[in-house]
């Protein structure tokens, strides 16, 4: 079946440093991947998405390609800052499901 | 719009107790889902309907039912409680393609069952 493998945390880093989340898949077809943001206490925010091969997602500062070549989908972020400590999940589409990777934790200290 | 909405926040159990799990969305989303969540494991699909009157196994849907009430609403009913079904449980919600397969998560209710 599909699967969403994504690197182990904590990940832990300073305020204005650059972040990278790395995330692979396996699928058949082309599906749909995600990043999801679950801030503590919350549910799971949709952060950004890319439904094709070479697409590129974006919002607030972080940015995904979907790479068809690699099967990865990896999560970058240019300048963290304390408030993007949260989990995130990386998830690709399965029909009208979706299938989620394990979670990564992203400490920023000031 | 409020979005995803779930009762209760928190709730604890006793082994053998059951209870339900409310979920209502004011989207008009077809497809509803119900999660759960455990440390190292992400997000687990349990059950999900893809519309009123519909409703899916997922990947660990054993000790849950649910019921689709109507376009808004989709609830868990745990019949026997067990200390293994202590989780984070997410709602979500669909709206049905085309121009998205995104989903909306509501805040969760964190179960312990004693």
């Amino acid at each position: 079946g599909n699967s969403v493998t994504q690197m182990e945390g904590p990940v832990t880093l300073s305020e204005e440093a650059f972040l990278t989340i790395n995330c692979t898949y396996t699928a058949t077809g082309y599906p749909s991947l995600f990043w999801y943001v679950q801030y503590p206490g919350e549910g799971l925010q949709l952060l950004l998405k890319a439904t094709k091969a070479d697409d590129k997602g974006s919002n607030k500062g972080f940015e995904a390609t979907y790479r068809k070549e690699t099967t990865s989908f990896h999560l970058e972020k240019g300048s963290v800052q304390v408030s993007d400590s949260a989990v995130y999940f990386c998830a690709l589409s399965e029909g009208n499901k979706l299938v989620f990777g394990a979670g990564t934790i992203l400490r920023v200290k000031s | 719009n409020a979005g995803v909405t779930q009762t209760p926040k928190f709730q604890v159990l006793k082994t053998g107790q059951s209870m339900t799990l409310q979920c209502a969305q004011d989207m008009n989303h077809n497809s509803m889902y119900w999660y759960r969540q455990d440390p190292g494991m992400g997000l687990r699909l349990i059950y999900y309907s893809a519309s009123e009157g519909t409703t899916d196994k997922g990947e660990v849907p054993n000790g849950y039912n649910v019921s689709r009430l109507n376009k808004r609403e989709f609830s868990l009913r745990l019949e026997s409680a067990a200390p293994s079904q202590t989780s984070v449980y997410f709602c979500a919600s669909r709206r049905d393609p085309p121009g998205t397969d995104t989903q909306y998560f509501g805040p969760g209710t964190r179960l312990t069952v004693l």
